[in-house]
């Protein structure tokens, strides 16, 4: 079993809308997760960290579900520039997702 | 001067070739890493050194031979390639200690492709 998994997508949102991923992972033992952005052929940058009392930035809600094994990032009043790859990843030797695509359209 | 600083950025090799990629971190971390990142696959953990020493090697081919000089330089070198190898290869680097791996920071990519 891979350590993380996600849904690839697409997902494809209007401007404004709220859209939500998640990412299971198999280590019970991680303490933290974090959630990267990746441009096209770019490298990921660190959109945010997750513990297990969440964290909130902006439009973006990240949670960690401990009973259920998974990590969800929330992007609300999405934007065109939000259109990008997310990628979870488990700390440690950071081990990521297959990553999201997210394309928001206006 | 961005932290972490990869060369060069595009690369075209012929199979026979040897070429070597070179990555340097300027955030004073103590653990680097080369991941490999092919179309419509996630991120592949190729080489992990902390403290300059090799602690991981996930099954890598002997093709790639990773080097770790210090503690802020690493290299890839790469002879006798495969097409299939073509890829964005991403050095990154973070700071490791008792409490965790921090700082995470990647580099722009060597964009390689094999002809």
């Amino acid at each position: 079993r891979k350590e993380v998994e996600q849904d690839p997508g697409p997902f494809n949102v209007p401007e404004g809308a709220t859209v939500a991923f998640n990412c299971t992972y198999s280590n019970s033992a991680s303490q933290s997760f974090f959630w990267y952005r990746q441009d096209c052929r770019k490298e990921p940058k660190l959109l945010m960290s997750v513990y297990s009392s969440g964290n909130e930035d902006g439009r973006f809600t990240a949670q960690l579900n401990r009973a259920s094994q998974y990590i969800s990032l929330l992007i609300r009043d999405s934007k065109l520039s939000d259109s990008a790859t997310y990628l979870c990843a488990q700390p440690g030797r950071l081990y990521f997702g297959r990553g999201t695509q997210l394309t928001v359209w206006p | 001067e961005t932290g972490v600083t990869q060369t060069p950025r595009h690369l075209v090799m012929g199979m026979t070739n040897k070429k070597s990629l070179k990555c340097e971190q300027h955030l004073g971390h103590n653990a680097m890493y080369w991941y490999k990142q092919s179309a419509k696959k996630p991120l592949e953990l190729m080489f992990v050194y902390s403290l300059e020493e090799r602690v991981e090697n996930n099954s890598v081919p002997s093709r790639f031979s990773p080097e770790c000089p210090n503690s802020s330089h690493l290299f890839l070198h790469l002879h006798t390639l495969q097409p299939e190898d073509s890829a964005l290869y991403l050095c990154a680097s973070s700071q490791v200690s008792s409490q965790g791996n921090y700082g995470y920071t990647f580099g722009s990519g060597t964009r390689l492709t094999v002809v």
